[in-house]
């Protein structure tokens, strides 16, 4: 186990449900971070919170709602989501922000219908 | 523009052969580079990081190398076995003021028997 957990583990939802995301991570990091793994595609970044401020938002839908109410959890509110949002969502921690080595969670298979 | 680009796409090779995974990138200024192992399903799983003055870094059975002049590095799998099936992802990160890591899109690796 890598520390970091995600639930739930799969999720299936209609484009008018609003779900949400849970990362915890029992590492003593200060860093979280949001991804999105689509098939065949590289990770995309989505968020960034370092010390419970969120330091990086790469231009994710507003659909996608991110909270961190302290450094070991964080969440992904999902309201109103397309289909081409399915995808594996994974969460990550890090010691600090910048170029540290990222622990990833298990993620969370999403398939909006 | 900042890239990272692995090649081959996919590899099938037999169980205790050797083989070596590319990745080739335009990030700069260059701060880090990882490689992960990434189980189908799971998140992926750190093997080696390598700053700029390092050459080469081992992890058990794997060996990667980094040539910053060309920005090359590349991932040498020693005797694999059934359980390196996976995809590798390359990672670099830049310092920018900030930070910004960069996701190659893998390689897939199916190792048979």
């Amino acid at each position: 186990e890598t520390g970091v957990t995600q639930t739930p583990r799969h999720l299936v939802m209609g484009m008018t449900n609003k779900k949400s995301l849970k990362c915890e991570q029992h590492l003593g990091h200060n860093a979280m971070y949001w991804y999105k793994q689509s098939a065949k595609k590289p990770l995309e970044l989505m968020f960034v919170y370092s010390l419970e401020e969120r330091v990086e938002n790469n231009s994710v839908p507003s659909r996608f709602s991110p909270e961190c109410p302290n450094s070991s959890h964080l969440f992904l509110h999902l309201h109103t989501l397309q289909p081409e949002d399915s995808a594996l969502y994974l969460c990550a921690s890090s010691q600090e922000r910048a170029t540290d080595t990222q622990y990833f969670g298990p993620g969370t298979r999403l398939t909006v219908l | 523009k900042n890239q990272v680009e692995q090649s081959p796409q996919s590899l099938i090779i037999l169980e205790g052969k050797n083989c070596t995974l590319q990745c080739n990138y335009t990030v700069s200024p260059f701060s880090n580079l990882r490689w992960y192992k990434q189980d189908t399903g799971r998140g992926p799983v750190s093997l080696t990081i390598m700053t700029f003055s390092e050459n080469t870094k081992s992890n058990g059975r794997y060996t990667a190398t980094l040539d910053a002049d060309t920005k090359q590095s590349s991932l040498h799998i020693t005797a694999s076995q059934l359980s390196d099936s996976a995809s590798y992802i390359c990672v670099v990160s830049a310092e920018t003021g900030g930070f910004k890591t960069i996701f190659g899109a893998g390689t897939r690796l199916f190792v048979k028997a």
